[in-house]
């Protein structure tokens, strides 16, 4: 079976610092890595994608995240945070075999402080 | 482009009663799915359709059905509306393959009284 693991609840950084979302994963086949951001009372936004080839993945606001397969790690990175990434962050992952369903993990809360 | 749509934003049942969530996407996207999101437990399916005629279950699929009768639109039917199912629903499509993402609809916030 397929799972996520964000292990913080909470990220609390200041703006201009770096900031990063740290996500964990479990599939038995080859993963399909997918960042999401929800913002208040909104939908689900896709930021940025892990499917096959370099391990560093750009995505949309400046985030990027580094797949790490010998640590089944996905982290989010933002390399200096704005309070309007202030948001919650969702890591999901999709087993290249299963086709459709898609696991996603708790959330993390991000407050960027001025 | 609208999107994905979805009506109501909010609603209120008495435990027992019936109502259908709508979602409609017009990307002429094949996969379409329902989602709850309770708080601390991220978003899990309920259930899922890869094209008209075709649907399956995801991973909480008790006490509601689904059908998929145009490309378009997937509703979502709460058959007797308990306290459980106080949550914000998410409808969401996407085209077709495991490589493609999802896009959302605004979200049903739902009370179970």
């Amino acid at each position: 079976a397929q799972s996520v693991a964000q292990p913080e609840d909470q990220v609390n950084v200041a703006e201009g610092n770096p900031l990063t979302v740290k996500c964990t994963y479990s599939v038995s086949g080859n993963p399909y890595l997918f960042w999401y951001v929800q913002y208040p009372n909104r939908g689900l936004q896709f930021l940025l994608k892990y499917i096959t080839g370099d391990n560093l993945v750009k995505g949309s606001y400046g985030f990027e995240a580094e797949f790490n397969k010998s640590q089944t790690s996905f982290h989010l990175k933002k390399p200096s945070a704005l309070v309007s990434d202030s948001a919650l962050y969702f890591c999901a992952v999709r087993e290249a075999a299963n086709d459709y369903k898609l696991s996603f993990g708790a959330g993390t809360t991000v407050t960027v402080r001025a | 482009n609208a999107g994905v749509t979805q009506t109501p934003k909010f609603q209120v049942l008495k435990t027992g009663q019936s109502m259908t969530l709508q979602c409609a996407q017009d990307m002429n996207h094949e996969y379409m799915s329902w989602y709850r999101q309770d708080p601390g437990m991220g978003l899990r399916l309920i259930h899922y359709s890869v094209g008209a005629g075709i649907t399956d279950q995801g991973e909480v699929p008790n006490g509601y059905n689904v059908s998929r009768s145009t490309t378009e639109d997937f509703p979502l039917r709460l058959l007797s509306a308990a306290p459980s199912q106080t949550s914000v629903y998410f409808c969401a499509s996407s085209l077709a393959g495991a490589i493609n993402e999802q896009f959302f609809g605004p979200g049903t916030r739902l009370t179970v009284l």
